[in-house]
């Protein structure tokens, strides 16, 4: 059972704007420590798309933005397309475990 | 451009062990926090240890503490992990990545790390 709760998939036409969430607690999200996001195309190494709640990396499409409010963290993507089909983590730290913690990922299925 | 290469994985019994290595080039390596991230098959992402800059603070996931230690070579650019007494439970694909703002933002391509008899 992960430290982070992510639903364990969402789905959406090309074009449509999905969110997937990323529950925490008072020791990780809750406790100010900021909250990113990878994307792991099957097959390969996950990729950093938003680090430090809202922040892209160079060369990630402003598809993707972050969020954060209390224990919890949002990833959305909008204007969905074919190629955003992929696992999608969370990731904190918690103070209680003093480990850098992830979410299970969340499969993203473009209909 | 950052470019991470591990290497050093394969087939173990339960109870061997096993090096691995990463390769870093592309940026100054001596900079940063590094870490190793583990996945197995059909699972999540772990980390499992990360080391500050000049080698000399380390951190541990708990289910591999005592049994797996990190180092690096900042002369040769490179990030180390010794894993002894492995475990069925450690079969799994391991990433270096180099860390920072309490995120990873660079990873290798992997390799796989099999304990079975």
């Amino acid at each position: 059972q992960s430290v982070l709760t992510q639903p364990p998939s969402v789905s959406g036409a090309p074009g449509q704007r999905v969110t997937i969430s990323c529950t925490g607690s008072s020791s990780n999200i809750g406790a100010h420590y900021d909250a990113h996001w990878y994307q792991q195309i099957p097959g390969t190494a996950p990729k950093l798309l938003i680090y430090g709640n809202n922040n892209r990396p160079s060369g990630v499409p402003d598809r993707f933005s972050g969020s954060k409010s209390g224990t919890s963290a949002s990833l959305a993507i909008s204007g969905l397309q074919a190629e955003d089909e992929a696992d999608y983590y969370c990731q904190s730290y918690d103070s209680s475990l003093t480990n850098f913690v992830f979410g299970a990922g969340t499969k993203v299925t473009v209909l | 451009e950052v470019h991470l290469v591990e290497s050093g994985g394969g087939l173990v019994q339960p109870g061997g062990s096993l090096r691995l290595s990463c390769a870093a080039s592309g940026f100054i390596f001596s900079n940063y926090w590094m870490s190793w991230v583990r996945q197995a098959p059909g699972k999540g992402l772990e980390w499992v240890a990360n080391i500050e800059p000049v080698g000399r603070d380390k951190y541990y996931v708990d289910s591999v503490m005592g049994r797996f230690t990190i180092s690096r070579d900042n002369a040769m650019n490179s990030l180390y992990l010794q894993m002894n007494s492995l475990r069925a439970e450690d079969t799994a694909v391991y990433y270096c990545a180099t860390q920072a703002y309490y995120s990873f933002h660079h990873w290798g391509q992997g390799t796989l790390v099999t304990v079975s008899s």
